[in-house]
């Protein structure tokens, strides 16, 4: 069975500094990975996926995650963090699509991203 | 458009009650997911929707879990005979089809206590 890894609960930062929140899964075999946000009293939303093609994926708010098929990782980065971006980071993936015929999410449990001035 | 929306956003219940979670997903999707958020805990995936069936329930942690969703729309999580491990927030996300491809669009959730 699929499993996800975030190794930090908690990232403090200040304003304006990188950071990057790790994210191992476990399978080896063709995957979908994705990144959920959710910031206070909000529900999870999507920030960005990797399903093919490039391995650099961007949000539209200046985050980047890179599927690394040999280190099994989709770490994402960002390179200059706001205030708005304190929130919880959960990385997923899904079992490859042939052996669940539908998107069955596995969650990591998830980074605390706290960002101050 | 309306998002997912769930109801109640907050339950407390006394141990031995049973419990119903509502989940209204977005118009239109036919893939309707609920999952369980412990604390210190990832997601759990509980039970998968396509249509009014459920192909796949291989996450409801006991028979005292059941789900139906009727309509083809809104789906009810019914916990009989609350357990105190049973506290958590549950979470109800909706896709267009259940592809695998597909963005899942998540509800607030709703947070149980039981006593």
């Amino acid at each position: 069975a699929q499993s996800v890894t975030q190794l930090d609960s908690q990232v403090p930062v200040f304003e304006e500094a990188p950071v990057e929140l790790r994210c191992n899964y476990s399978s080896s075999v063709s995957v979908y990975l994705f990144w959920y946000v959710q910031y206070p009293n909000q529900g999870l939303q999507l920030l960005l996926k990797y399903l093919s093609g490039s391995t650099l994926v961007e949000s539209i708010n200046g985050f980047e995650a890179e599927f690394n098929k040999s280190q099994t990782s989709f770490h994402l980065r960002k390179p200059s963090v706001h205030i708005s971006d304190t929130a919880e980071y959960f990385c997923a993936v899904s079992d490859p699509p042939m052996n669940t015929g539908f998107q069955k999410l596995v969650f990591g449990t998830g980074t605390r991203l706290l960002v101050s001035p | 458009g309306a998002g997912v929306s769930q109801s109640p956003s907050n339950k407390v219940t006394e141990k031995g009650k049973d419990v119903e979670l509502r989940c209204d997903p977005i118009s239109g999707h036919t893939a309707l997911y609920w999952y369980r958020q412990s604390l210190g805990q990832g997601l759990e995936f509980l039970i998968y929707f396509q249509g009014n069936s459920a192909p796949d329930k291989s996450g409801l942690p006991s028979d005292r879990f059941s789900a139906e969703r009727t309509g083809g729309s809104v789906s009810t999580l019914t916990i009989q005979r609350t357990q105190q491990e049973d506290s958590a927030v549950y979470l109800c996300a909706s896709s267009y089809s259940g592809s695998s491809t597909d963005t899942q669009y998540f509800g607030p959730g709703t947070r149980l206590t039981v006593l």
